[in-house]
């Protein structure tokens, strides 16, 4: 059974930097076919895609947001982090982890976190 | 980025009626090794993640009802529910995962007339 937990801070402060954590349990970010990815949802608003990472470390960021984005893994821990630099109230949203998988071809994003808002307010 | 479009933005459909949700991407998510459209669609209730109902523009993920069906090719999708239940009120956002970054649609409103 795949699930998948975000953490981090609720409120940040502009220009601060946002460290997420993903939590995952039921596969294994060493096993071969398997990513983790990062999307977020400003209140009231679509999905956007943040980040990804496989299991053997490429990474992948959103070309608009690639400068202020960082992914890692720790497979010991079964974590992903996600850190964003220089944080705006733009930024204010509900961020999700999910799973991805290869089996012959890939799958897209099929478990996902509950999520966490995060506001950004000084 | 390839950018995914969706129409309407909200809908309002009686119950037992059809409801037809369309997708459109700036270009083809058709991967010609495989034959598959790398295309997928997900149901947003409030204060919930996404859930994935469709993947491979036309699988149906494991436990949706027959009743959701996707169709479409290269990059003209669609997301049909056959006959509107209670519980189908969400947003339904379709998405592309042939190539990073993966875009997702604006969101279709669906809500009972």
């Amino acid at each position: 059974q795949i699930t998948l937990k975000e953490s981090g801070p609720t409120l940040v402060k502009p220009t601060q930097t946002l460290t997420l954590t993903c939590t995952f349990s039921g596969f294994s970010l060493s096993t071969s076919g398997v990513g983790v990815g990062w999307i977020r949802q400003p209140p009231g608003k679509a999905l956007e895609w943040l980040a990804l990472i496989y299991w053997n470390d490429d990474r992948r960021y959103s070309p608009s947001l690639k400068n202020r984005l960082t992914i890692i893994k720790d497979t010991s821990k079964n974590q992903v982090v996600l850190t964003m630099a220089n944080m705006d109230p733009v930024d204010t949203a509900t961020y999700y982890c999910a799973h991805q998988r290869y089996n012959n071809a890939w799958y897209p994003l099929d478990y996902w976190g509950q999520g966490t808002l995060v506001t950004v307010s000084s | 980025d390839i950018v995914m479009t969706q129409s309407p933005d909200s809908l309002a459909v009686s119950l037992g009626e059809r409801a037809t949700i369309n997708c459109k991407s700036s270009q083809s998510v058709l991967y010609s090794s495989n034959n598959k459209n790398y295309l997928a669609w997900y149901q947003q209730k409030p204060g919930q993640p996404p859930k994935l109902l469709i993947y491979w523009a036309s699988t149906r993920e494991s436990g949706v009802p027959d009743r959701f069906t996707g169709s479409g090719s290269g990059t003209d999708f669609t997301l049909t529910i056959s006959s509107l239940q209670a519980e189908d009120v969400a947003v339904y956002y379709c998405q592309q995962y042939y190539t990073t970054p993966y875009t997702f649609g604006q969101g279709t409103k669906l809500e009972i007339k």
